[in-house]
């Protein structure tokens, strides 16, 4: 497809379990970004990753979150041992132009429920 | 301060009247802002993007920049009930985001 593609749509996991998201972001897009949107709220900033430079981890809100950029393309956002309060809609972004100028296209998101 | 901040709402408007939304940002170097709206349940979508200081109009869309005051908004004109969404500010280079307004269009 063309647009950016994440998995899975939908998460039902156990407090405690560890789960994996996908993100395949449009082909050729550099920087690829990850939001966390909880309900009625805005979108928190997790991650950025931009070429081959080290990601800005900085709105990763604790060590149980990490994600990974293989080759350039596809990312996964890792949550270990998972809490209610990380239940959300976690939404990926790609954009062709670093930072500044880029419009960030966005995935239809993983919605996360924790119980 | 947060970085981006943005009057929650909910803001009614009614139809065919001028929607003006307003965001403040906190850094002083940021050099681009994004207006992205987001329909109940969808994904953001970006509407428009202003780097220079003054209006940039495009149909029914006005974003206007002031550095100095650290502030842009974006008007919309002939507000439409397609219009109600809520809509966020973005700013720099990791794109952060305000808490968004939402925006009631009153038939």
């Amino acid at each position: 497809g063309a647009g950016v593609s994440q998995s899975p749509s939908n998460k039902v996991t156990e407090k405690g379990k560890d789960v994996e998201l996908r993100c395949d972001p449009i082909s050729g897009h550099t920087a690829l970004y990850w939001y966390r949107q909880s309900l009625g709220q805005g979108l928190e900033f997790l991650i950025y990753f931009q070429g081959n430079s080290a990601p800005d981890k900085s709105g990763l809100p604790s060590d149980r979150f990490s994600a990974e950029r293989t080759g350039g393309s596809v990312s996964t956002l890792t949550i270990q041992r998972t809490q209610q309060e990380d239940s959300a809609v976690y939404l990926c972004a790609s954009s062709q132009l670093a930072g500044e100028a880029g419009e960030l296209f966005f995935g239809e998101g993983s919605r996360l429920t924790v119980l | 301060q947060k970085e981006v901040e943005q009057n929650s709402g909910p803001l009614s408007v009614p139809e065919g009247a001028i929607a003006s939304l307003n965001c403040t940002y906190s850094d002083r170097g940021s050099q681009s802002f994004f207006w992205y709206r987001q329909y109940s349940g969808k994904s953001p979508e970006l509407i428009m993007f202003i780097y220079s200081n003054g209006d940039k109009e495009d149909g029914r869309f006005t974003a206007q920049l002031n550095k100095a005051s650290q502030y842009v908004s974006l008007l919309i004109r002939d507000s439409q009930p397609s219009d109600s969404a809520t809509y966020l500010c973005a700013v720099k280079d990791k794109i952060i985001f305000g808490k968004g307004t939402r925006l009631h269009i009153l038939p």
